[in-house]
């Protein structure tokens, strides 16, 4: 089946605990990005990647970093997390031209993060 | 300042009848708008979509209008099935190789079909 998973689905943790969210898909995409969803904010990209080593930031990527060693795979660390980046947390990937337009982003399920 | 806007949080209908869903963009440079639907813990799945050099697509209950002197779309549901209570969330494009496939997202409509 085709999808995008990210793991975990929720997480609790304390400010400065260094953490990673997994996300893998297996759609062969060349394009990963990472949203994060806040009420009344809908979702708002934090870093994307156009392919394998090429990573850059989105609107709001203050406080994470990204990595991208396989095609695959597009994990998200939060290196001192703090109450702020409490959020629901999506993972997306897609083809990036299909037809001569964008192809639809596939979405992961997301992952809840409260930082205390 | 948001460049995606749904101005309407939420949205109740009667089963049967139409839904209209209301998005309003501020940047001119978008051209390929899409609408994706959200249920509680899954991710947004894909919609429908609409390039700006169209002014209406149509995929079975689902039809998109856009108006871009106005820069504003429209998500018309007819007709309404208690299934299709969700989130809606209105998103934009720049179609290009730079911008990659970054979507702008508008907050998103929240809506209940009553049986």
């Amino acid at each position: 089946e085709a999808q995008v998973t990210q793991n975990p689905r929720y997480l609790i943790t304390v400010t400065g605990k260094k953490l990673t969210v997994t996300c893998s898909q297996n759609m062969n995409h060349e394009y990963m990005s990472w949203y994060r969803q806040d009420p009344g904010l809908g979702l708002r990209q934090i870093y994307y990647s156009m392919n394998v080593e090429v990573t850059d930031k989105g609107d709001v990527p203050e406080g994470y970093k990204v990595s991208r060693k396989e095609k695959r795979n597009f994990p998200l660390i939060l290196e001192s997390p703090s109450p702020n980046q409490t959020s629901l947390y999506f993972c997306a990937s897609s083809f990036l031209v299909v037809g001569g337009y964008n192809s639809p982003l596939h979405f992961g399920n997301g992952t809840r993060l409260t930082v205390t | 300042d948001q460049q995606v806007k749904q101005n309407s949080p939420s949205l109740s209908v009667q089963e049967g009848r139409i839904s209209i869903l209301n998005c309003d963009y501020t940047n001119s440079m978008f051209d390929y708008f899409l609408w994706y639907k959200k249920y509680p813990a899954e991710g947004p799945t894909f919609l429908i979509s609409i390039s700006s050099i169209k002014d209406k697509n149509e995929d079975g209950r689902f039809t998109v209008f856009l108006n871009k002197s106005a820069k504003h779309l429209s998500l018309h549901i007819v007709p309404s099935q208690p299934g299709d209570s969700a989130v809606y969330f209105c998103a934009a494009s720049i179609l290009s190789r730079a911008a990659g496939n970054k979507l702008t997202f508008g907050g998103g409509t929240r809506v209940l079909v009553k049986p």
